[in-house]
């Protein structure tokens, strides 16, 4: 059966980076993207990018280009997501997901990142 | 980027009784590309319906999507205690990716 577990909770200050992870299992890895997405305390859900398993290629949402890096591992079957500059407002819970082009059909169960002085 | 916008906010309904759900999207939906997701507290999102009226595996039959173009409605026929959770739209049609803020159905 497809699980996917990410990384515990991170407390992080201001203009710190964090790097969030993603292991998979009981599926392909490269054959699926993996999608980041977080949602702020009481907010909707917001799409940060996407990386490719198989090629390593990314693509990231406008908003956080220049800030976000998205890797993987396939020997681990485990993919990344690094955001720097972290801000107050970054305070959130981080998914990652996989897509079926990008429709999000097995999810992690969240990591919670806080930033705080 | 679409706007998708979701009414009502929240929904108060008791056990047994019908759920309808409206999203509204800023301007077309390609291709009726829209997905319907649950999350109860504490949890990741559950996908329930993509491409607007297509069940995932192993979702209740209680659940339906509807719609196209601007306007998507999930109802949700004879809630069951389990079905009580905020409820999600998303469309996928045009980059980027985007959610409305969730519909809250709660235990009137």
């Amino acid at each position: 059966q497809v699980q996917v577990v990410q990384s515990g909770a991170e407390v992080k200050k201001p203009g710190a980076s964090v790097k969030v992870s993603c292991k998979t299992s009981g599926y392909t890895f490269t054959g699926y993207y993996i999608h980041w997405l977080r949602q702020a305390p009481g907010q909707g859900l917001e799409w940060m990018g996407w990386i490719s398993p198989y090629s390593g290629n990314t693509n990231y949402a406008e908003k956080f280009q220049g800030r976000v890096t998205m890797t993987r591992d396939t020997s681990i079957s485990t993919a990344y997501m690094e955001l720097s500059g972290l801000r107050s407002d970054d305070t959130a819970v981080y998914y990652c997901a996989r897509g079926v082009v990008v429709i999000f059909d097995f999810w992690g169960q969240g990591t919670l990142v806080t930033v705080s002085s | 980027e679409i706007v998708l916008t979701q009414s009502p906010g929240t929904l108060s309904l008791s056990p047994g009784e019908r759920a309808t759900l409206s999203c509204k999207a800023s301007e077309s939906v390609n291709s009726n590309f829209l997905a319907w997701y649950q999350q109860k507290p504490g949890q990741a999102p559950r996908l329930l319906i993509s491409g607007a009226s297509s069940r995932a595996a192993g979702v209740p039959d209680r659940f339906s999507g509807s719609g196209s173009g601007t306007d998507f409605t999930l109802t949700i026929n004879r809630l069951e205690p389990e079905d009580f959770a905020v409820y999600h739209c998303q469309q996928y049609g045009r980059p980027p990716v985007t959610f409305g803020q969730g519909t809250k159905v709660e235990i009137k």
